[in-house]
């Protein structure tokens, strides 16, 4: 398995555009976490999934965020509208029953 | 709702001396806790698991102990490297009826000097 992949790497937007962040896990994991990263806060959860159901999305910042997970082997992470404090790096993980998490390589946006 | 400290924020060691990384969390209900290695600009490379039922857990030139009573947990790397130059993290998987957090904490900035 090539690992959790995420993509884009790097994302630059205007403020008020629409961002997607997609993450494909590993295949058979039934967790998949979504993290953000900034110098001020460190590594934050926002959302996780456990066999594509949220579990827990109140790390979610505000409204304009929204995470889907349509099947185990996809999930998606869109702000809409981005603002410039959303600029940050954005971590997708995977897991088997709470085991080792897997990070992908993250996501850095830049909202300007 | 869990809360996992790491002190110091910090750390620069000379090359060859042991690095000790200390973790805390507030719930002891918790189902394994993880420890972490990211470079700068890099994702996060998992180092050791330590199961809710284990004391201690050890790879290579690393060993992790859990107090799960005291909520504790320490990283100790023997005879340092420039290369073991990195931040480390640690989290914490909290036990929910639901399903299970990983909730991580701030990190120890490690700097070995040659």
């Amino acid at each position: 398995d090539a690992g959790v992949i995420q993509s884009p790497r790097h994302e630059v937007t205007e403020m008020g555009q629409e961002v997607t962040l997609r993450c494909k896990p590993i295949s058979g994991h039934d967790y998949l976490f979504w993290y953000r990263q900034t110098m001020m806060r460190g590594l934050e959860l926002l959302i996780y999934f456990n066999n594509n159901v949220p579990i827990d999305d109140s790390g979610m910042p505000e409204d304009r965020f929204s995470a889907k997970m349509p099947n185990a082997s996809f999930s998606t992470l869109k702000i809409q509208p981005s603002e410039p404090r959303d600029s940050a790096v954005y971590f997708c993980a995977s897991s088997f029953r709470g085991g080792i998490a897997f990070f992908g390589q993250g996501t850095r946006l830049t909202v300007v | 709702k869990q809360e996992v400290t790491q002190i110091p924020a910090a750390l620069s060691v000379p090359e060859g001396e042991n690095l000790v990384l200390n973790c805390s969390f507030t719930d002891s209900a918790i189902y394994n806790l993880q420890w972490f290695r990211q470079d700068p600009g890099k994702g996060l490379t998992s180092l050791l698991l330590i199961q809710s039922s284990q004391r201690e857990q050890t790879s290579g030139r690393l060993n992790a102990s859990l107090d799960k009573s005291s909520g504790r947990s320490t990283l100790y790397i023997a005879a340092s490297q420039p290369g073991d130059s990195a931040t480390y993290l640690c989290a914490v998987y909290s036990i929910k009826a639901a399903g299970n957090k990983l909730t991580f904490g701030g990190g120890t900035r490690v700097l070995v000097k040659p």
